[in-house]
């Protein structure tokens, strides 16, 4: 599949801090999506991406489809101790239904 | 994870044992997709099915072979386990309007 890099690879937060991560490409996408991953389930769609620029919420949760439509972010607000586990991004490119997907990013919370 | 069902949960094998790991999904749509995960590598697609009657080999298809018996049920199968196929196996089912897919819950593989 394509080459996602997801960074950052892990981060410890502090409860209650806003924290971001991105998913780069050299290649365009039509779709962004962001899973995320609790320890011993499966991954779970959080938000999805359609258009270049689209910004779209869920709760404390903000992604965005980057303008060159190579990139999106993920933004977290005021961390919480069930925020924990694995982010995922996957992206769909132009004429292919299967997804790519990151390496993801761990996230741990310090209470 | 609603909507898709994996078994079993957990398995260990001996290499060159063989099994198949089952997936169903309820919600009656056409492509499925059988990923492997693996420590710091994300999920990498084996096999998918686009619609019933039709597979695909994915990034990793070495090793195993999947049916997809009916819309509702797509198997994968080890027929000679080897220690580098241990790994979680993950089932997704896709809506191909748009390109979301949604998880099983995973089997945990183990070859010894």
């Amino acid at each position: 599949g394509q080459q996602l890099n997801q960074s950052p690879q892990s981060m410890f937060i502090q409860e209650g801090e806003d924290v971001s991560m991105n998913c780069t490409s050299s290649s365009i996408f039509n779709t962004w999506l962001w899973y995320k991953q609790d320890p011993g389930e499966g991954p779970v769609l959080l938000i999805a991406l359609y258009k270049a620029g689209e910004l779209t919420s869920n709760g404390r949760l903000t992604a965005q489809f980057g303008i060159t439509r190579k990139d999106s972010f993920l933004n977290i607000s005021a961390s919480i101790p069930s925020d924990v586990g694995i982010y995922f991004c996957a992206g769909q490119l132009p004429n292919d239904y299967k997804l790519s997907f990151g390496a993801g990013t761990t996230v741990t919370v310090r209470a | 994870n609603a909507g898709v069902t994996q078994t079993p949960k957990f398995q260990v094998l001996k290499t060159g044992q063989s099994m198949t790991l089952q997936c169903a999904q309820d919600m009656n749509h056409n492509s499925m997709y059988w990923y492997r995960q693996d420590p710091g590598m994300g999920l990498r697609l084996i096999y998918y099915s686009a619609s019933e009657g039709t597979t695909d080999k994915g990034e990793v298809p070495n090793g195993y072979n999947v049916s997809r018996l009916n819309k509702r049920e797509f198997s994968l199968r080890l027929e000679s386990a080897a220690p580098s196929q241990t790994s979680v196996y993950f089932c997704a089912m896709g809506q191909e309007s748009s390109y979301e897919q949604y998880f099983g819950p995973g089997t945990r593989l183990t070859v010894t």
